[in-house]
């Protein structure tokens, strides 16, 4: 069985960098995977932030930017304000119409 | 613009079916360009995707649900539906209805805002 993976959580310094990655339990993730991301914060529905790997959703800051490093999908942050602390979730798609969200990864702004 | 909201009871026994509704409002469900379906999430966990379908009726189910879900539509209402048989407690999530791109690429693009589900005798 196929296993998206996210670290659990993570931490930034305000106005800091972070690097957020979404991997394969078997295999590297590619463009094909079209892979996305998503954020939410407690109580509310998630938002999309990025598609297709690195495409910014409508009105989401220019902070925000979706990547490959290595055999990973990666959203990076730049710039960490206060209210980015949250869940964030990666997607990816692995054909025949089937998706898969990783675990998430909680991030905390301190 | 296009809104996705959730109906349907909030509680459910163990071994019933649950059934919910997502209406679509300011657009249409019979688009060529988007998938329908389900996600849920687990008190304190994480977004587990349900399934989804197109407009012509095909349907697309995760394998680990695949025995107990059924997604379909009402195209004159605007409507999808969720049915999940055999509930246990496992089962209680806040369910989401979203869409899916395929406008070249594959995300979901639009949410709605969600209904909690719980599962108990």
């Amino acid at each position: 069985q196929t296993v998206v993976t996210q670290e659990p959580s993570f931490s930034v310094s305000p106005g800091g960098t972070v690097t957020l990655t979404c991997g394969l339990s078997s295999g590297s993730v590619s463009t094909s995977y079209y892979p996305s991301w998503y954020q939410q914060t407690p109580g509310q529905a998630p938002r999309t932030l990025i598609y297709s790997t690195n495409t910014r959703s409508s009105g989401v800051p220019d902070r925000f930017s979706g990547s490959i490093l290595g055999n990973k999908a990666a959203l990076t942050i730049t710039g960490a304000q206060a209210d980015d602390e949250s869940d964030y979730y990666c997607v990816l798609y692995m054909g025949s119409g089937i998706s898969i969200f990783g675990g998430g990864t909680k991030l905390t702004v301190l | 613009q296009v809104q996705l909201q959730e109906s349907g009871p909030g509680l459910g026994k163990p071994s019933e079916t649950l059934s919910l509704t997502c209406t679509v409002s300011g657009g249409s469900f019979s688009s060529s360009n988007y998938y329908w379906g389900w996600i849920r999430q687990p008190p304190g966990k994480g977004l587990e995707w349900i399934g989804s379908m197109y407009y012509s009726g095909s349907t697309y189910y995760n394998p680990s649900l695949k025995s107990r879900v059924t997604i379909s539509a009402d195209t004159s209402k605007n409507q999808f539906s969720l049915r999940l048989s055999s509930v246990t407690a496992a089962d209680t999530a806040v369910y989401y209805c979203a869409r899916t791109s395929l406008l070249g690429d594959w995300y979901f693009d639009l949410w709605g805002r969600g209904t909690l589900v719980t599962v108990s005798s």
